[in-house]
């Protein structure tokens, strides 16, 4: 079947701009997870939604990052404003309720110029 | 502070030659663990878990991880490299296990040399 998948594969945008990263989910899977890989950071949580419950919104680096789940499925994360140390791969997973591992997306990589 | 380890940035090793890849957490509790590689361009692919049971778990590619709780460690292993291993790989731990956010390593690039 589908995996998950990220769109747009590749993003260059100037500092300040706004940028939207969209995320398809494997269909039925309730969890869905956002990650940031880059050079200094390694891979690092930014949030987790689960079913209806309150997204876990704890990695999310500053008041400019935002992301909402709509119709339990497709997940968009929206970065304001955006600065150089922005750019990096944004992945985003996705898991049964059933199930332990999560299954990635081929991820969104953004550049800040 | 919870966190994962993975000491080597970088391993090396011949064709045909048996590799580990280590991993140490620092976790509480039961956490779940598990193993994925990256190519290059390309997502995270699922190799193999541990949740309970039996130390040596076995996964895709001929992978294996052992686990060892006294160490709390969960090294990769595969008997015998190929040249199409080479990627880099990440160690990942769920705290709470089920469906739960991961702590990852810093990740180890793996090179089959031939």
């Amino acid at each position: 079947g589908a995996g998950v998948s990220q769109s747009p594969s590749n993003k260059v945008t100037e500092k300040g701009k706004d940028v939207e990263l969209r995320c398809d989910p494997i269909s039925g899977h309730t969890a869905l997870y956002w990650y940031r890989q880059s050079l200094g950071q390694g891979l690092e949580f930014l949030i987790y939604f689960q079913g209806n419950s309150a997204p876990d919104k704890s990695g999310l680096p500053s008041d400019r990052f935002s992301a909402e789940r709509t119709g339990g499925s497709v997940s968009t994360l929206t970065i304001q404003r955006t600065q150089q140390e922005d750019s990096a791969v944004y992945l985003c997973a996705s898991s049964s309720n059933s199930g332990t591992e999560q299954y990635f997306g081929p991820g969104t990589r953004l550049t800040v110029t | 502070a919870q966190s994962v380890a993975q000491p080597e940035d970088q391993v090396n090793v011949a064709e045909g030659n048996p590799l580990t890849v280590k991993c140490t957490y620092s976790v509480s509790g039961n956490p779940y663990l598990f193993w994925y590689v990256q190519y290059p361009n390309r997502g995270l692919q699922f190799l193999l878990k541990y949740i309970t049971g039996d130390n040596l778990v076995k996964g895709s590619y001929g992978f294996e991880a052992e686990f060892n709780k006294s160490q709390t460690s969960f090294h990769l292993k595969k008997p015998s490299a190929l040249v199409s291993d080479s990627a880099l790989y990440f160690c990942a731990v769920s705290p709470l296990g089920g469906t739960y956010k991961y702590i990852f390593g810093t990740g180890t690039r793996l090179k089959v040399l031939a």
